[in-house]
């Protein structure tokens, strides 16, 4: 089984600084490793995603994530946000032995951009 | 490609009603998961869906709730007899194929308040 942990539930940040939202997982397994995007009355939506390769991941909207094998983190990161960027951010793993790719959710980040 | 969708968006019952939701993936996806999110967490998987055929179940998934894909397009999720513990979020998301190479894509959600 896998599990994923988001320590802080609410980051607020102003616009154009940069931000870190952190995840750490706990696994028996090899995972894939996602972020999640969730904007208010919409599905969410991938931002990006590890698989395997170079440990720094790119995604949309310029957020940008690494992935430490040795902590179990992978902390997602944009160097400088917008107030757009205001959501719920959720980290999510899958197991790579499974055949299907049911994700394992944290519990989300509210990111909280003012001016 | 308009996305998944789901219907109705939003459902208030009273406790011992039935309940059923419907999620339209993305037409040519071949894989539709159904999740749910309650207040503060973050998505936790229910079952899943290989064209017709239910592949998996999460122990979440009660005697009461019951999950069809009839022609491996749209699905159905049904509650019997709902509970005020059933008050959440149900997701839908749905992909093509599985594997490394998969991404969810996710519908808005039908949000159900139980009274």
């Amino acid at each position: 089984a896998q599990s994923v942990t988001q320590l802080d539930s609410q980051v607020p940040v102003f616009e154009e600084a940069p931000v870190e939202l952190r995840c750490n997982y706990s696994s028996s397994v090899s995972v894939y490793l996602f972020w999640y995007v969730q904007y208010p009355n919409q599905g969410l939506q991938l931002l990006l995603k590890y698989l395997s390769g170079s440990t720094l991941v790119k995604g949309i909207n310029g957020f940008e994530a690494e992935f430490n094998k040795s902590q179990t983190s992978f902390h997602l990161r944009k160097p400088s946000v917008h107030i757009s960027d205001t959501a719920e951010y959720f980290c999510a793993v899958s197991d790579m032995r499974g055949t299907a790719s049911k994700l394992t959710f944290g519990t989300g980040t509210r990111l909280q951009v003012t001016l | 490609d308009t996305g998944v969708s789901q219907n109705p968006r939003h459902k208030i019952t009273k406790r011992g009603q039935n309940v059923t939701f419907r999620c339209d993936p993305i037409s040519e996806h071949n894989r539709l998961y159904w999740y749910r999110q309650t207040l503060g967490q973050g998505p936790e998987f229910l079952t899943y869906f290989q064209n017709e055929a239910q592949l998996e179940k999460s122990r979440l998934l009660s005697d009461r709730f019951s999950a069809e894909r009839p022609k491996g397009s749209f699905s159905t999720l049904e509650i019997q007899r709902t509970e005020q513990g059933d008050s959440a979020m149900y997701l839908c998301a749905s992909s093509n194929s599985g594997g490394p190479r998969e991404t969810q894509y996710f519908g808005p959600g039908t949000r159900l308040l139980v009274l």
